[in-house]
């Protein structure tokens, strides 16, 4: 079945820690997106891609990092100039569009600050 | 800028009841709107669209929202709550030629009870 694989579920980051949250896309779509989401304040855009080696900053891109090598692939590296990491994160992916289509969510990585 | 508020944090129903969730957008041109709904710990699914063809949208598990352009809204109905309608929903807006980047509300968490 053709979906989002989003990895690990749960992670835990020491103070100080880069750690890299996995996201890969087998629907064949060329856009691919990174959101966070807080209780309370819904999904914030981090980062997000239209084409391979092309990418753009959301409204939340402080203190994060992302790469787009391949078509399929969209991990994003959370540094340690993130001061508030703990959150619920969302990979998503689209067709090319205007605005209209549908973006197609994983299952989420919780992210915990130890 | 394009803001989506969506009124009241938590709603909750009686089983059988009519489910209301309301949606109000700001934007500077005629926008693309969603809805999403996501389960505990899961990603968002999309429950219907508007792309600027009919007012009045049909989406998933019986759920519709019409389209008001002089009251910008987009409120999310169903006649008869099931128990499995307990979710939280998201109302979402896009420009278009936005690339498809989403602006999502705060969330209303939908309780059902028996």
């Amino acid at each position: 079945d053709g979906g989002i694989t989003q990895s690990p579920k749960y992670l835990f980051r020491k103070e100080g820690q880069n750690v890299t949250l996995s996201c890969e896309q087998n629907l064949n779509h060329d856009a691919m997106y990174w959101y966070r989401q807080d209780p309370g304040q819904g999904l914030r855009l981090i980062y997000y891609s239209q084409i391979v080696n092309d990418f753009q900053k959301g409204d939340i891109a402080e203190g994060y990092s992302v790469s787009r090598e391949k078509k399929e692939s969209f991990p994003l590296t959370v540094t340690s100039a993130q001061k508030n990491p703990t959150a619920f994160y969302l990979c998503a992916s689209s067709k090319y569009g205007d605005g209209d289509t549908e973006a197609f969510f994983g299952q989420g990585t919780r992210l915990t600050v130890v | 800028a394009q803001s989506v508020t969506q009124l009241g944090s938590h709603v909750s129903v009686s089983e059988g009841a009519l489910v209301l969730l309301r949606c109000n957008y700001s934007s500077s041109v005629p926008p693309y709107l969603f809805w999403y709904v996501q389960y505990p710990n899961q990603g968002l699914q999309l429950l219907l669209k508007y792309t600027s063809a009919a007012t009045l949208v049909k989406g998933i598990n019986g759920f519709e929202a019409e389209f008001k352009k002089s009251e910008t809204s987009f409120h999310l109905t169903k006649p008869s709550a099931h128990m499995s309608d307990a979710a939280e929903y998201f109302c979402a807006v896009s420009d278009p030629g936005g690339y498809n980047k989403l602006i999502f509300g705060a969330g209303t968490r939908l309780a059902v009870h028996p």
